[in-house]
């Protein structure tokens, strides 16, 4: 069985950093892009980054280009995001995604989401 | 980035009835779009990709349609468990992925 499980979320204040981690389980997840999408609260989901098998492509959109930086661990069976430079906006729950078909595309799964709040 | 619009953001019908979903995008995006369901407490499920192609699970109640810019969800003889919020996505302008606004639906 698939299994995405998220950790680190918290609370942070503005300008600083908190680093969140997904621990996959039930498949080979060197085959597989990996990525972060966010949703704030009562808003809709908004991708957040990806990453290629190997890790040596990254791709971001310019909301958080720059700020995130998502890394995997393919011994451990990991994904990562670095978050830097907070701001109230980046408040919303993260979650951990996997992409179909060894590529960039849709997400067949999902895990359960970890929220992070920016806050004074 | 492709804007993809979705309607009605809410919906509310009762079991047994049929109801759409609608998804247009800002540009033609051929069949590179998904759709979602979340229920609360529940992870994000993914129920159609490629437009129209049922995701392995999905019962066959679902099914997607349109190709281009104007795509539909609809799900026949509604359940009581098919209650919750439903996105489209698209994954033509890869890797800037974008999605709909969402709509919740109700089962009266």
């Amino acid at each position: 069985e698939v299994q995405l499980v998220e950790s680190g979320g918290g609370l942070v204040q503005p300008g600083r950093s908190l680093k969140l981690s997904c621990a996959a389980s039930g498949f080979t997840f060197s085959n597989y892009y990996m990525a972060w999408v966010r949703q704030a609260p009562k808003k809709g989901l908004e991708w957040v980054a990806t990453i290629s098998t190997s890790g040596s492509r990254t791709y971001y959109p310019d909301s958080v280009k720059g700020r995130f930086t998502i890394s995997r661990d393919n011994a451990k069976s990991s994904l990562y995001l670095q978050m830097n430079s907070l701001k109230s906006e980046d408040t919303a729950t993260y979650y951990c995604a996997r992409h179909v078909g060894g590529t960039i595309a849709a997400f067949d799964y999902w895990g359960q989401g970890v929220m992070v709040t920016v806050s004074s | 980035d492709v804007q993809m619009t979705q309607s009605p953001s809410y919906l509310a019908a009762s079991p047994g009835e049929s109801v759409s979903i609608s998804c247009k995008a800002s540009k033609s995006i051929s069949n590179y779009l998904a759709w979602y369901q979340q229920k609360p407490g529940e992870a994000y499920k993914l129920l159609i990709y490629s437009g129209s192609t049922l995701q392995s699970g999905t019962p066959s109640r679902f099914s997607g349609s349109g190709s281009g810019t104007d795509f539909t969800l609809t799900i026949r003889s509604l359940e009581p468990e098919d209650f919750g919020l439903y996105y489209c996505q698209q994954y033509y302008e890869k890797p800037h992925l974008t999605f709909g606004s969402g709509t919740k639906l109700e089962i009266k």
